[in-house]
């Protein structure tokens, strides 16, 4: 079975830029998830899409950031414009949902690194 | 914020039995313990969960305290590719709190 997929793996960008990660999750999983983490520490959810809706975004710094999962399959994370704290690994993760709402286990992809100059 | 409290590091030797213990004396009934571990530039990978009984997989074996207050992750026979920093969340069945704090780095030792 494939695993999450995302890309790119590495992105440099100055301060002020524009950025883009694509994740694709694992076949069949309905739910997807953004993760972001800063050097040594956990990662931190940033938004939740069940299908080709969201579920929770309260941790999405929405002047800046945008998520999108059009069809319910792939998602894509945007950052605009970035600022230098926003230097952090992007994680993408899918889970199925399970009769009566409960999510299964999360599946991690690689993880974009991104660092902002 | 985090649920779970963990050490920061830990160190095992090859070949020897790895004990990872969490603390998560605010867990509630319908709160299941997770383990993930990150190996160094990867996402992090799932290992086992529980609820209330002894689990066991062919990774690890997750110990969870009659009161569920805390529990243990044991790599019965650590090998140098179980370096990583392992994470021990709490999470409702339903709904998406997954918050992983800041784990144990666990450095196995030849």
């Amino acid at each position: 079975e494939a695993g999450v997929a995302q890309s790119p793996r590495y992105k440099i960008i100055e301060k002020r830029q524009s950025v883009a990660f694509w994740c694709n999750p694992i076949s069949g999983h309905a739910t997807l998830y953004w993760y972001q983490q800063i050097l040594g520490q956990g990662p931190k959810l940033l938004i939740q899409f069940q299908n080709n809706g969201v579920v929770d975004d309260s941790q999405l710094p929405k002047d800046r950031f945008s998520a999108e999962r059009l069809k319910g399959v792939d998602s894509t994370l945007k950052i605009q414009p970035a600022k230098l704290e926003d230097s952090a690994v992007y994680l993408c993760a899918s889970s199925l949902v399970l009769a009566g709402g409960s999510q299964e286990t999360q599946y991690f992809g690689p993880g974009t690194r991104l660092l902002v100059l | 914020d985090a649920k779970t409290t963990q050490p920061p590091s830990m160190d095992c030797a090859e070949g020897r039995a790895a004990n990872l213990p969490c603390n998560h004396s605010t867990i509630s009934g319908n709160e299941y313990v997770y383990w993930y571990r990150q190996i160094h530039s990867q996402g992090p990978q799932y290992i086992i969960h529980g609820l209330k009984n002894n689990e066991t997989n062919e990774m690890a074996s997750l110990i969870i305290t009659e009161d569920r207050k805390s529990s243990t992750l044991i790599l019965p026979h650590a090998t140098l590719r179980d370096t990583a920093v392992y994470y021990c969340i709490v999470r409702p069945l339903t709904g998406n709190q997954f918050y992983f704090g800041t784990g144990t780095s666990l450095t196995v030792i030849p």
